[in-house]
């Protein structure tokens, strides 16, 4: 069983949706979770992170942490075009550190 | 700005060539990373570096080495024995006791 399993997509959406995006892990070790946002060919732009259990809001974006299920979603609301990229779920626990294989995400006009 | 500079953006590598990719930054941040990236897999780790003149391997060091001089630099050389170096190549950093790493913007590593 991989430590993080993410999907690899592509997911297509209309331009206005509502997209869900989500990783599984394994190691209940995890405390920290972020996601990040990577455009092709440049490096991944940290979004939100969070510690522990629970939500985190900002502006268009969600991110929600289960880790009785050991599951964490981002949400992304009124998607735009410029929100297609590809979106990397990340988590730590002291010095490790494993990222998702990241879900390419397209937004359409 | 603050922030972390890799360069070059592009690179390409001869047969039995050694390269070095440099990355800075100017974020005071104690903790610096070089990662790997190939299509349809996640970042993994080359090598870490805690504190200035002291690192350690990562997952896929073989073929790679690293100094750290100064807290803002972590040069990574590509060396021949590295049989496959094609790739994205990520730096990133992060501050002393936060889990949070930051990245650079990349260099594209390709072979001749």
């Amino acid at each position: 069983q991989k430590e993080v399993e993410q999907d690899p997509g592509p997911l297509s959406v209309p331009e206005g949706a509502i997209v869900s995006l989500n990783c599984t892990y394994s190691n209940s070790a995890f405390q920290y979770f972020m996601w990040y946002r990577q455009y092709s060919r440049k490096g991944p732009e940290l979004l939100m992170y969070t510690y522990s259990s629970g939500n985190k809001e900002d502006g268009r974006f969600t991110a929600q942490v289960d880790k009785s299920s050991k599951y964490i979603s981002l949400f992304i609301r009124d998607s735009q075009p410029s929100d297609s990229a590809t979106y990397l779920c990340a988590m730590s626990a002291g010095r490790q550190y494993i990222f998702g294989t990241g879900t390419r995400l397209k937004v359409l006009a | 700005d603050g922030g972390i500079t890799q360069s070059p953006k592009y690179l390409f590598r001869k047969e039995g060539q050694n390269v070095t990719l440099s990355c800075e930054q100017n974020l005071n941040h104690d903790a610096m990373y070089w990662y790997r990236q190939d299509p349809g897999q996640g970042l993994r780790l080359i090598y870490y570096s805690q504190i200035v003149n002291d690192f350690q391997k990562g997952d896929i060091a073989e073929g790679y080495s690293v100094s750290r001089e100064k807290k803002e630099s972590f040069p990574l050389t590509v060396t021949s024995a590295q049989k496959n170096p094609t790739a994205f190549y990520l730096c990133a950093s992060s501050s002393q006791g936060s889990d949070i790493q930051y990245f650079g913007a990349g260099t594209r590593l390709s072979v001749l």
